[in-house]
């Protein structure tokens, strides 16, 4: 079965700190897609970014990154210097099996609340 | 401006009611899909529509109906059937009816069954 975990539930760290939200996955496809969005408190879920499994190439946007590893089935967002604007819930998501269905649906892990204090 | 709307942002409703939300998008995409999320959890799949006429049971689709008439609408019927009502619901859409795209969310409507 396919699951994503965000083992972390909370993290709260002070303006400028790095922070880094873990995304473990369970997929038995060789082809699949991952996916961060971040819900700010006004609730409407911002894309932020979309990886598919053949492109291993960690991406870097502005202070955001993020970091592929197939080996460990993980992918791992990293925000640098961060600022109170980036309080909000984010989700890690997985493509539902693409060899079977191919409907679109995601598969959503539960989320990491980040707090960042001024 | 392209986008999803949903509306009411708020709703109350009185219990054995049923509830009907809005959502409509002007992307010109043919999946849509609604999801209810509870405080703390992520978000569970209700229904979804890859397109116009067509539409599939999510993984909570009980006490629930939705209709695809038309590509821009997919409103969701909250019925008296659903036991736990209460929570945020929230509509997506993404390009193609085939394949792995981003979804685009609504805004959410947050819904209260008293």
């Amino acid at each position: 079965a396919q699951k994503v975990t965000q083992a972390q539930t909370e993290i709260s760290v002070v303006e400028k700190e790095d922070v880094t939200l873990d995304c473990v996955y369970e997929t038995r496809d060789t082809t699949y897609y991952l996916f961060w969005y971040k819900q700010p408190p006004s609730g409407e879920l911002v894309f932020l970014i979309r990886r598919n499994s053949f492109d291993e190439q960690n991406e870097i946007s502005g202070r955001y990154s993020w970091n592929f590893q197939k080996s460990t089935s993980s992918f791992n967002f990293t925000i640098t210097a961060s600022q109170v604007v980036d309080s909000a819930v984010y989700f890690c998501a997985l493509s539902d099996s693409y060899s079977s269905s191919n409907t679109g649906k995601l598969i959503f892990g539960q989320g990491t609340t980040l707090q960042v204090k001024p | 401006d392209g986008g999803i709307t949903q509306s009411p942002k708020y709703l109350f409703r009185k219990e054995g009611q049923n509830v009907t939300l809005s959502c409509e998008q002007n992307l010109n995409h043919d999946a849509m899909y609604w999801y209810r999320q509870d405080p703390g959890q992520g978000l569970r799949l209700i229904y979804y529509s890859q397109i116009v006429n067509d539409f599939q049971k999510g993984d909570i689709a009980e006490g629930y109906s939705v209709s695809r008439e038309k590509k821009e609408s997919f409103p969701l019927t909250v019925t008296s059937a659903q036991k736990n009502p209460t929570a945020f619901y929230l509509c997506a859409s993404s390009l193609p009816g085939q394949g792995i795209y981003e979804q685009y969310f609504g805004p959410g409507t947050r819904l209260t069954v008293t």
